[in-house]
Parts: C-alpha cells; structure tokens; sequence
C-alpha cells in the first residue's frame, strides 16, 4: 500500500513569489493535515482538509491557503513568499474512523532566497 | 490551552543503555498520545500509541510508553539503544479537536 506522498521534494523560490505543495493521501483516506517545521519552532499545524473542505486552520496568515481534490489529493498555496517561509512542509492523513492516527509523508522542503 | 511539552531538547545516550523521553501534557481529560520519530530529513513516522485501556504500550523498534494520568505524563522508554535510533522524537496529542498538536521534539544522539 503506498503511503502519502509529496511533491516537490525541494523547491526553491525567492521573496514574492507563490510556492505550491502537492499531496496525495493514502488510498481511503478522506482527511488531510498540513503542518509546517522550520528550524527550531517544531511542528505548527497549518490546515485539515476532509471531504473538500477546510475544516480547521492554524494561526497562519491568509497568504497560506490550499484546497482538496475530489480524489482527496490536496495543494497547499502560499503567496507572496518570505524568507521565514522557508521550511519543511508535512503532509499527513488520516483514516475517518480512526482516532486521530496520522501518517506523514517525507515533507517538501521550501527554501525562500 | 492544551499543549504538549517535551522538557528535554537533546539527550545523548551510549549505545546499549536505556533510555527514557519525557512527555507531558496540559488537559481536563484524557488525550489520545502519540510518539513518532523523525530521522534527518524524513517525514514522522509512528513509534506507538495510547487510547485507553492497558497504560503501558508497545511500539515498533523495541519502543514502550508508559501512561500516567496522576502526573500528565507519556514517556517514551527503551531498554536498549541501537546507533540506529539516533533521531528527533516527537510527542503528539489529540485533544478532541481533530488535529494533533505536538511537543516541540527531543534530539537523541548515540556515542558508541
């Protein structure tokens, strides 16, 4: 069974323009979490997304958005990029019958020049 | 506010020794807890989980956690480290609210 997978693995981009993140869950799963790591501040949850739509968002600015796919597959945007955007953005899913089980994929890295 | 901490941010441990990793958590009730554990560059892959039930739980690579109400506390132990389980452990909790929230990690380093 393949896991969640993300795409691009690395991806570099300077200050102002627009990044976008592409995930796809594990097969069944219907709930999407996204979650930022920059060094040294962990993992800051960022957006949930389960059967199209938003469902919760973290303490993000607006410039940070996505959407979910009818396959579940799920983009993340974010706009008008700065420097302290540059991290390890984390995708996981999760089994709607499960009790809050996530699996995670390899994250894409975002470096911000 | 529910939180997660992880008052250690680096542990370093000899290889074959036992190890322990404190997590603690901030909520009225009882949270589902989770450990996962990230190598360099890697996405979280998950170590055990806690629901209910038996406190004491199994995990994958020789990993147990033990859950205690009294303190809030979730510790992830090992009797025995391996140079392979040098990596960043993250404690992690759902508190009812559909996302996970987590500590801010534990570096393990292994000296042989």
């Amino acid at each position: 069974e393949a896991g969640v997978t993300q795409s691009p693995t690395h991806l570099i981009k300077t200050r102002g323009q627009q990044a976008t993140l592409r995930c796809s869950p594990i097969s069944g799963h219907t709930s999407v979490y996204w979650y930022q790591q920059a060094l040294g501040l962990g993992l800051q949850f960022l957006l949930w997304y389960d059967e199209g739509e938003e469902r919760n968002r973290g303490n993000f600015p607006p410039r940070f958005s996505g959407r979910q796919f009818p396959n579940y597959s799920s983009e993340l945007n974010v706009n008008a990029l700065e420097l302290e955007d540059s991290a390890l953005y984390l995708c996981a899913s999760r089994n709607p019958g499960n009790t809050g089980e996530l699996f995670f994929g390899e994250g894409s890295r975002l470096t911000v020049l | 506010a529910q939180s997660v901490t992880q008052p250690d941010i680096h542990i370093t441990v000899s290889e074959g020794a036992s190890l322990e990793l404190r997590c603690n958590y901030s909520y009225g009730a009882t949270p589902y807890l989770f450990w996962y554990v990230q190598s360099p560059g890697q996405g979280l892959q998950l170590l055990l989980k806690y629901f209910s039930g038996d406190t004491l739980v199994q995990g994958i690579k020789g990993f147990e956690a033990e859950f205690k109400r009294s303190q809030s506390s979730f510790n992830l132990r090992k009797p025995s480290v391996h140079w392979s389980d040098a990596a960043e452990y993250f404690c992690a909790g759902n508190f009812g609210n559909e996302k996970l929230t987590f500590g801010t990690g534990t570096r393990l380093t292994i000296i042989p």
